[in-house]
């Protein structure tokens, strides 16, 4: 089946610094990528979507300057999160889609943000 | 009130019991989907219906979309199926956009 790679699984970093999370799919064209933030025992918020080559349309009350994506090519999209802060931290979470349409889901296995 | 509501919040039951998730939704949709997602956090697209039913395994997916409804049901339960089921809706209105159940936490007991 089709595969997502998220990368890195994990990471720690301090206040002020900026991380970047990468979003892979495997063996199939991504047309379009979300970008999924999750705090313990809640559920999935949709921060961003990404489709590739145009710029990514952002959720209310979401920062782009903060949470900047890139969607440069048709397997790969980035989020980096700048100047981190304590309350960044959290799960952040992709998704791919083949195509515009009724196409299954594939997730990424995640990356937890701790800043320090 | 959420457009997509999930029960039972919680469920705790015996190996090899029979469980049902239970979804409902007020919008109109194109397609529903049940996610698993590990105490690790990774997330798997178990289904996606837009009418019928489906099975895999010992996962069978139901949707009614007269009524509205959709249940996840997952037969001669195993403790390893210990995760939370999301359940998810694209509406008709939306390309992409999903709206997010707020998930069952379910825990089978060997």
């Amino acid at each position: 089946g089709a595969v997502v790679s998220q990368h890195p699984s994990w990471v720690i970093c301090k206040s002020g610094t900026s991380v970047k999370i990468e979003c892979r799919s495997l063996d199939f064209q991504a047309t379009t990528m979300f970008w999924y933030r999750q705090f313990p025992k809640q559920s999935l918020m949709l921060m961003a979507t990404s489709n590739e080559g145009s710029k990514a349309t952002y959720e209310q009350g979401v920062e782009k300057d903060k949470f900047l994506i890139n969607h440069a090519s048709l397997t790969l999209s980035t989020l980096t999160v700048t100047s981190a802060h304590p309350e960044d931290s959290s799960f952040y979470i992709c998704s791919a889609v083949r195509t515009a349409s009724n196409s299954p889901l594939h997730f990424g296995n995640g990356t937890r943000l701790t800043v320090t | 009130k959420n457009e997509v509501e999930q029960s039972p919040q919680n469920l705790t039951a015996q190996e090899g019991e029979f469980i049902t998730i239970n979804c409902s939704y007020s919008v109109g949709i194109s397609a529903l989907h049940w996610l698993q997602q590990h105490p690790g956090g990774g997330i798997v697209s178990l289904f996606m219906l837009s009418s019928g039913k489906k099975k895999h395994g010992r996962l069978i997916a139901t949707i009614n979309i007269q009524e509205k409804h959709s249940s996840l049901h997952i037969t001669a339960s195993h403790p390893r199926d210990s995760a939370v089921y999301i359940c998810a809706v694209k509406s008709v209105d939306s390309n992409y956009q999903l709206i997010w159940g707020a998930g069952t936490k379910l825990i089978i007991k060997p």
